[in-house]
């Protein structure tokens, strides 16, 4: 049973440069969450896709976007890359709607490193 | 949304075992909560997970008092393999703007 694969695992890009991470979920699930997390810090929220919509949303600028297919996989997409968006960025999968106990399933994430 | 307070950081010994306690005083009525365990440079493992009283899996196991105020996860015999991050959640992710939040967690050391 493949868990939450993400690729790639590792990126270098060059700021205002854009990027794509491209996530698949757990078999089974059926709603992806994207999480930011800087080095020696917590994993932060930047959104969740159901459905192939985003739900939920923190508080992320409007160059980080997203997109789920009906596959269930998910990509994220950052726009003019910025220092500060080098990062550790993790994809988890999870049951949706009505399973409100199913716990986070996390992929070992895309280390992107911006220039 | 519920905010949790964890210890910053904590020491044990191989064969200890180890309590981190975790308080979500706001949390609601529909909300669970969960443990995740995180190495370096990997995603959040889940650990646990409970509503009230208590919970026992093969690795850990999860008290939470009736008032729900508090939880605490117990690490029976710990091993070095246990030094981590350790993650206490607190949440419906389901319900529109509560999704799980992360703190800063607990850093777990063990040695020998």
């Amino acid at each position: 049973d493949a868990g939450v694969t993400q690729s790639p695992t590792h990126l270098i890009k060059t700021r205002g440069q854009q990027v794509t991470l491209r996530c698949s979920p757990k078999s089974g699930h059926d709603t992806v969450s994207w999480y930011q997390q800087a080095l020696g810090q917590g994993p932060q929220f930047i959104f969740q896709y159901y459905e192939e919509e985003e739900r939920q949303r923190g508080n992320f600028p409007d160059r980080f976007s997203g997109h789920q297919f009906p596959n269930y996989s998910s990509e994220l997409n950052v726009n003019a890359l910025l220092l500060g968006d080098s990062a550790l960025y993790l994809c988890a999968s999870s049951l949706g709607q009505g399973h409100y106990n199913s716990p986070l399933h996390f992929g070992n994430g895309t280390r992107l490193t911006v220039t | 949304l519920a905010k949790t307070t964890q210890p910053i950081s904590m020491d044990s010994y191989e064969g200890q075992e180890v309590n981190i306690t975790c308080s979500h005083n706001n949390i609601a009525t529909n909300d669970y909560i969960t443990w995740y365990q995180q190495f370096p440079s990997q995603g959040p493992r889940f650990i646990i997970q409970g509503y009230k009283t208590k919970v026992t899996n093969e690795v850990a196991s999860l008290f939470i008092p009736a008032d729900r105020k508090s939880s605490t996860l117990s690490l029976p015999r710990v091993s070095l393999s246990d030094t981590a991050v350790y993650y206490c959640l607190v949440g419906d992710k389901d319900q529109a703007g509560t999704a799980l939040i992360f703190g800063k967690g607990t850093t777990l050391s063990v040695s020998s």
